[in-house]
Formats: structure tokens, sequence, C-alpha cells
């Protein structure tokens, strides 16, 4: 199948310091999506990307769709003890219809 | 507003068995995706439907099935279940068949043990 190939694969940080992780893949996207996903619930929608190039944020999270459109990254600034969970990047590959690709998942653990 | 609902939450079957897993979307969208998480991976595509019909169907085998209902609920069906089956099954919907647009929106899952 596709890879979306994500890292760092996983993450252990201080409370307060910035994140920033990517995702890349050989195939090309028309749209890139950020989620998060906490043990026993489904990943949840943090940014969309729509345009190469774009750059989103959405509170502390700033978002990036690469001009390549075969890669994007996501930063955190500032973390704090409820970012910890898998964060997934995804999206569906340029003409291949709707299905949705997802990426390997960062793993990010903040110390307090 | 109720988000998208699964059931059961949590599931034992032994090898051979048959499962049927639900899914209620989130009112007013007509599109159910289904993906398959294992553990330590990202979800993988089974299925889309949008307005009863199949949109799109991941590589899985005959084994899995699914359906949309008019009130845009679904079930995924899993024959002959294998111990690869164990996973957490999750139900995505969106307004859309193009969900890219907007985003799924996921339900929490259903946690499939085969044993």
């Amino acid at each position: 199948g596709q890879q979306l190939n994500q890292s760092p694969q996983s993450m252990f940080i201080q409370e307060g310091e910035d994140v920033s992780m990517n995702c890349t893949s050989s195939s090309i996207f028309n749209t890139w999506l950020w989620y998060k996903q906490d043990p026993g619930e489904g990943p949840v929608l943090l940014i969309a990307l729509y345009k190469a190039g774009e750059l989103t944020s959405n509170g502390r999270l700033t978002a990036q769709f690469g001009i390549t459109r075969k890669d994007s990254f996501l930063n955190i600034s500032a973390s704090i003890p409820s970012d910890v969970g898998i964060y997934f990047c995804a999206g569906p590959i340029l003409n291949t219809g709707n299905q949705f690709y997802f990426g390997t998942g960062t793993s990010l653990t903040v110390i307090p | 507003d109720a988000g998208v609902t699964q059931s059961p939450t949590h599931l034992i079957k032994t090898r051979g068995q048959q499962v049927t897993l639900r899914c209620s979307p989130i009112s007013g969208h007509k599109s159910v995706s289904w993906y398959q998480q294992v553990l330590g991976q990202g979800p993988q595509f089974i299925f889309q439907y949008y307005e009863k019909e199949e949109r799109g169907r991941g590589n899985f085998p005959d084994r899995f099935s699914a359906r949309q209902f008019p009130n845009y609920s679904s079930e995924l069906n899993v024959n002959a279940l294998l111990l690869g089956d164990s996973a957490l099954y999750l139900c995505a919907s969106s307004l859309w068949a193009d969900g890219a647009n907007y985003g799924y929106t996921f339900g929490s899952g259903t946690r499939l043990t085969v044993v």
C-alpha cells in the first residue's frame, strides 16, 4: 500500500518546549490533514491544508502543505501535558478518489 | 449533537467466527468509511459508502463486507475471523463523498480481539 512516513516515530519533551514533526510521501496529495489520537479513542482532526505552500494555524498548532505536495509538517508550540498522544498525517492521494491514507504516526510524550 | 457512534465498544471472538460491527454517522452525514487500525499502526482504509452505494474499497479480502442503510448507518461484516483481524475498527462520517474537503469525523471504534 501507499506509505506516508512520519518522523520522528516518538518524542519525549519537557512541558513548554516546542515540537516539530513531519510527513513525507512518494505520492502527490491534494489535501493534507493532521489528526491526534488518544488511547482508546478515534482520531480527531486538528488541521486541514488544501493548497501547496499553505500555512495554517489552530491555536498553538501550525501546519504547512509542502510545495512539492508530497510532504507536510506540524509544529506545536509551548507543549502542555494534554498534548500527549499519537499524531497522524493523512490525506487522499491525487486522483485516487476518497480513500484516505494515514501516516505511521508520531507518539508524543510531554514530561511535566 | 451526537458524534459518530459505534457498537459494540469491545468484542472477543473465536477464530472462524463471524462478526458484525455497527456505525451511526453524525446526523446529516451521508458518507461512512471504515478503517482497520492494528496496534501501533495508522488506520487502513477498508470501505467507503455514500448514499448506500460503495464508493471505494481498500486492499482487504472478500471476507470483509459492508453495507449502508437508508438512514445512513452502516454495518461492517467480517467472516471466517483470523487472529490477524484483531484490531480497532474505526468508522468515520462526512457530509459528502469527498471527505477530503471537510475531513472525516471518527468514532471511538470497536476493539475486536480474535482468540
